[in-house]
């Protein structure tokens, strides 16, 4: 069966810091690579995306960067902030989705 | 506009019985897709519908049975539950089924198996 391995489990970063997580995919065939955040009893909901023809993208304080390479693509959260706190998903595929075993992200005050 | 919805939000059920859960996509979306959610785990995919025709399915048992009706929503059947059943199961929407399509997801169904 097709892994998404994220890392790391969890994460505690202070206002302002700059959480990574980290995932790493098998099948070269997939070709979609979001990621979801998920707030406790909530649906998760998509927060950015990235095909792989680029190595980078950014929508507002929230980047992917894409190693096609190495299989592994990693979201950085700028300026974190409380509000941030939630757990982290992230998806590769081409038609259906497998999904990390996701992040949970504590940003203190 | 409404994003996905699912029902019931919660339920409880014994051992053995069945359940069935009930999705509506985005409006002008006509692919629905089903995903488990274990605590403390990612979702995993159960099943994709496109025009009512199955697209793809994962790995779960014959018990797991879904169906898409003509006005795109669908419906998540579960016989003879067990206790291992118990998670959120969400129900997803997406405009069609080509590759790297964006999927919306719903709020969910909190299935309890006692």
């Amino acid at each position: 069966q097709q892994q998404v391995k994220q890392s790391p489990q969890s994460l505690i970063v202070q206002k302002g810091g700059i959480p990574i997580i980290n995932c790493a995919y098998e099948n070269t065939a997939f070709d979609y690579f979001p990621w979801y955040q998920q707030f406790p009893g909530k649906g998760p909901a998509l927060l950015i995306a990235i095909r792989p023809d680029v190595s980078e993208k950014k929508e507002g304080r929230f980047t992917i960067s894409f190693n096609k390479s190495a299989k592994q693509f990693s979201l950085h959260i700028m300026d974190s902030q409380p509000g941030d706190s939630a757990t982290y998903f992230c998806g590769a595929g081409s038609y259906q989705l497998t999904f990390g075993k996701g992040t949970k992200l504590s940003v203190i005050p | 506009d409404a994003g996905v919805t699912q029902s019931p939000t919660h339920l409880i059920k014994t051992r053995g019985q069945h359940v069935t859960l009930r999705c509506s996509p985005i409006s002008g979306h006509k692919s629905v897709s089903w995903y488990q959610q274990v605590l403390g785990q990612g979702p995993q995919f159960i099943f994709q519908y496109y025009e009512k025709e199955e697209r793809g399915r994962g790995n779960f048992p014959d018990r797991f049975s879904a169906r898409q009706f003509p006005n795109y929503s669908s419906e998540l059947n579960v016989n003879a539950l067990l206790l291992g059943d118990s998670a959120l199961y969400l129900c997803a929407s997406s405009l069609d089924v080509g590759r790297g399509n964006t999927i919306y997801f719903g709020e969910g169904s909190w299935l309890t198996v006692v």
